[in-house]
């Protein structure tokens, strides 16, 4: 299967609560990235992650990546109306011939 | 969308026509990217380039050419449109300047929806 496999591939929460996304890969990597894609829109980078690091922060982002499990997750503190999108993770495979792979991303719906 | 535009946004077009789509952009970023977006199989690159002149092929390039004779612009054509190439096409770019490797931060349009009928 394809590198960047993201889970769920749906999710829906109530207005307020945490949304938590897993994105897991198969080789090893120089990092990891997340977008966000509003519907009928591009994608828009919200946070990259480098293999060395273990945890990035951006507001009320919170991105962590396990190396050895070959994992990453994106939480989502807090959520608003706003932050229903899909989600995808994307990552740079460390063997340079390999090109950056998406994953076929997580629906958020945030329940008012 | 940092600088970066599609055109035409929308296209309805036959079986066996040829089409180009463009990418533009303001950036001066080295690498272009043509994707596609599919139900169920997620955003699968078609081709890239990594300078003027210079391109090469992605997952799904079978169908597909591309050409870049400016820094701003990147050309998809699809020389005898199908219809499995009814799709939403993406363009990105990323790595600002020469001395990157390009394979970080992608910054993308806001996609061009073909109907191949």
């Amino acid at each position: 299967s394809q590198q960047g496999e993201e889970d769920p591939q749906a999710l829906s929460i109530q207005e307020g609560e945490n949304a938590t996304m897993n994105c897991s890969y198969k080789t090893s990597i120089n990092n990891l990235q997340w977008y966000r894609q509003n519907s009928g829109r591009g994608l828009v980078h919200l946070i990259l992650i480098r293999s060395n690091e273990r945890e990035k922060h951006s507001g009320r982002l919170r991105v962590t990546l396990d190396t050895s499990k070959k994992s990453s997750s994106l939480l989502i503190t807090a959520s608003r109306a706003a932050d229903t999108a899909s989600y995808f993770c994307a990552t740079d495979p460390m063997n340079r011939d390999d090109k950056i792979i998406f994953g076929k991303g997580t629906r958020l719906h945030i329940l008012p | 969308d940092a600088g970066i535009t599609q055109s035409p946004r929308h296209k309805v077009t036959e079986t066996g026509t040829p089409v180009t789509l463009r990418c533009h952009q303001t950036e001066n970023h080295r690498y272009m990217y043509w994707y596609r977006q599919d139900p169920g199989h997620g955003l699968r690159l078609i081709h890239y380039s990594y300078g003027v002149k210079d391109t090469d092929k992605g997952e799904v390039s079978d169908g597909y050419s591309v050409s870049r004779s400016k820094t701003e612009d990147f050309l998809l054509t699809l020389e005898s449109a199908t219809s499995s190439q009814t799709s939403v096409y993406f363009c990105a770019i990323s790595g600002v300047g020469t001395g990157t490797s390009g394979r970080d931060t992608q910054y993308f349009g806001p996609g061009t929806r073909l109907t191949v009928l």
